[in-house]
């Protein structure tokens, strides 16, 4: 199972709008509604954002949503503030198998 | 609140062996299907396993399938990563996570990481 394909950077300043793209096959992104997304700070563990392609986990502020087309998802990261600079992460379920992405780093300028 | 305690990782020889633990509290843990996941050094995400509930479905990656054995002692609350014959590539932060919200399929809480460190 190869890894989903996510642009390794992204960027905007601050109160602008980020979407990062994650892009797989029918076999996981396009054939199942589980897409989730996670936000991972260096030397921490990743947090749950997204989930089911677009629901929010009690907490997660709304100006992070989730979509999909396809066999392409996307997370946008609307008002951008300093804290959001970090890694963030797509995983799909596939069958019998979970991928996730190759990660995409946010940098708030 | 959801807590996740990794242990077990150490400095292995490639061949060698090594048993990782994840103390699971905060939740009813034989609720859930508990993951583990990996991060590589500077790298990016791996699932790597997943154990249903009551340990009676068993999923791995082909990349550590047939030498990794997940497992899980319920009365316990713990989750266990077998790991044999082991190769520099296993080296990573090994997570345990909790499998997730709405029909499941994602990860709603993770532990700190436990390394696991494979070299001569």
């Amino acid at each position: 199972q190869s890894a989903l394909t996510q642009p390794p950077s992204a960027s905007g300043s601050p109160g602008q709008s980020v979407t990062i793209s994650c892009t797989g096959t029918s076999s996981d992104v396009g054939g199942y509604k589980y897409v989730s997304w996670y936000q991972q700070y260096p030397g921490k563990a990743p947090k749950l954002l997204i989930y089911d392609v677009n629901k929010r986990p009690s907490g997660v502020p709304d100006r992070f949503s989730g979509s999909k087309s396809g066999n392409t998802a996307s997370l946008t990261v609307s008002g951008l503030q300093a804290d959001d600079e970090a890694d963030y992460y797509c995983s799909s379920y596939a069958g019998t198998s979970y991928v996730f992405g190759t990660g995409t780093k946010v940098t708030v300028l | 609140e959801v807590q996740l305690v990794e242990s077990g990782g150490t400095v292995v020889q490639p061949g060698g062996s090594l048993r990782l633990l994840c103390a699971a509290s905060g939740f009813t843990f034989d609720d859930y299907a508990m993951h583990w996941v990996r991060q590589r050094p500077g790298k990016g995400l791996e699932w790597v396993s997943l154990l249903s509930w009551d340990g009676g479905v068993t999923y791995y990656a082909a990349s550590v399938k047939g030498r990794f054995t997940i497992s899980r002692d319920n009365s316990r609350n713990s989750l266990y990563l077998q790991m044999n014959s082991l190769r520099p590539e296993d080296t990573a932060l090994y997570f345990c996570a909790k499998n997730g919200l709405g029909d499941g399929y994602n990860f709603d809480s993770w532990g700190q990481g436990t390394l696991v460190t494979v070299s001569s």
